[in-house]
């Protein structure tokens, strides 16, 4: 069960540049996405959001932009900093009543190069 | 800053025992839920919670898996009879609503070793 896809595993940025992130979903009854940042041997952190009726949303460096015809997002860092490097989670849910699971990707390890 | 916590961090224990994973949710959230993730995979859901009455589970949850909210700041996960693939670690969240915009808050997880 594939419904969502990071198909990058890894990602090196050098520090200050942009970090681009990607995921990819198969399911059109998604209508909320999540970004997770997760450190080793902790729980993962909520980053950043996005509903389906925006195709952007922006909170500090990380900003979100959603393409639902193209069934992606994407996750900016900018600039980035080496506490950045961890692992990040896209995840989806469908909002109807009584279905509020997350749906997670398999991750991306990003490591900022300082 | 309110948070989730869960108890305790790591738990081993011998295949067919029982375990109870412990998680205290944000207090004013009302939606509880456990996933888990196996060593190199995604994390998967397993169970949410809500009105005290379990609202939806996964595949994985079967009658091994149960959960509980004894009191008003508690909530659990048991496995009655542990199994070797049941080694994972388990993330309790929470969240104060349901629909756009619900945010799940999680706990910083069990590891569980089934030996």
């Amino acid at each position: 069960d594939q419904q969502v896809k990071q198909n990058s595993p890894s990602l090196s940025v050098q520090e200050g540049r942009i970090s681009i992130l990607n995921c990819d979903y198969t399911n059109s009854m998604f209508d909320y996405f999540l970004w997770y940042k997760k450190y080793p041997a902790e729980g993962p952190t909520f980053l950043i959001s996005i509903s389906s009726i925006k195709d952007k949303n922006e909170d500090g460096r990380f900003t979100v932009f959603l393409n639902k015809s193209a069934k992606h997002l994407s996750l900016h860092i900018v600039p980035s900093q080496p506490g950045d490097s961890a692992v990040y989670f896209c995840a989806a849910s469908a909002s109807d009543f009584g279905n509020e699971k997350l749906t997670f990707g398999t991750g991306t390890r990003l490591t900022i190069i300082p | 800053e309110p948070e989730v916590t869960q108890t305790p961090s790591h738990q081993v224990t011998q295949m067919g025992q029982e375990v109870i994973l412990r998680c205290v949710p944000i207090s004013n959230h009302l939606y509880f839920y456990w996933y888990r993730q196996i060593l190199g995979q995604k994390v998967e859901f397993l169970v949410s919670f809500y009105n005290n009455e379990i609202s939806e589970k996964s595949e994985i949850f079967d009658d091994q898996f149960s959960v509980e909210r004894p009191d008003g700041s508690n909530f659990t996960l048991k496995i009655r009879s542990t199994k070797l693939e049941d080694s994972a670690m388990y993330f309790c969240a929470s969240s104060r609503r349901q629909g756009v915009d619900n945010e799940q808050f999680f706990g910083p997880g069990t590891r569980l070793t089934v030996l």
